[in-house]
């Protein structure tokens, strides 16, 4: 069985400040963790995933999330919002023997001029 | 060509209507998938094509009947729906088979309203 939760229904920062999206996840074996973005009346577009390798993954749009197993986390961050950020934002996770993502409920991030 | 696209962009339908949502895409991927996605939340997998066969169906009411003419085009038959299958309807597409773990590109959705 695999989850995934992002504890924060909306997340608001002001232009220029670090912004943070939390995710954890629970699997059982390896998790293949995936971050998505979705403007106003779009479809999703990918960012960033993980699935091997170095822990900090960075993706596009100057985004970068970081995996902790320890933590069963994958929170994806950004040095310095800016306002066309604004969005929603999943989480998504695979694992080994699930080909099916499950998404997490979103973040709605606004970023505050 | 990086994109998926669908069209239509909006459909409104009645009950007793018979529509067609279609999606197409040029990147050579052999899976492609069709979500609903109600608003504000995540979306939901309905079908899933790999290679051009049904490879996994969510369980989905017979009044959404998916075909895949060929490896570039995925479409989504509607017939008798009913009001509470109003929603967006993304179609994504992946590398390979849908059993490689690789990240999906999304369409713009199609805006679907049942009256």
């Amino acid at each position: 069985a695999q989850s995934v939760a992002q504890p924060e229904d909306q997340v608001n920062v002001a232009e220029g400040n670090p912004l943070t999206v939390k995710c954890t996840y629970s699997v059982s074996g390896n998790p293949y963790l995936f971050w998505y973005v979705q403007y106003p009346n779009r479809g999703l577009q990918f960012l960033l995933k993980y699935i091997t390798g170095d822990n900090l993954v960075k993706g596009s749009y100057g985004f970068e999330a970081e995996f902790n197993k320890s933590q069963t986390s994958f929170h994806l961050k950004k040095p310095s919002a800016l306002v066309s950020d604004s969005a929603l934002y999943f989480c998504a996770v695979l694992s080994g023997g699930s080909y099916i993502p499950t998404f997490g409920r979103g973040t709605s991030l606004i970023v505050h001029p | 060509d990086t994109e998926v696209t669908q069209t239509p962009k909006h459909l409104v339908m009645g009950m007793t209507n018979k529509k067609s949502l279609k999606c197409e895409q040029h990147m050579g991927h052999r899976a492609m998938y069709w979500y609903k996605q109600k608003a504000k939340k995540p979306p939901e997998l309905m079908f899933v094509y790999s290679y051009e066969k049904l490879s996994i169906n969510e369980s989905v009411p017979s009044r959404f009947s998916p075909e895949c003419p060929n490896s570039s085009l995925l479409n989504l038959h509607l017939h008798a729906l009913q009001p509470e299958d109003s929603a967006l309807y993304l179609c994504a597409s992946s590398q390979g088979d849908y059993r490689s773990y690789n990240e999906q590109f999304f369409g713009p959705g199609t805006r679907l309203t049942v009256l």
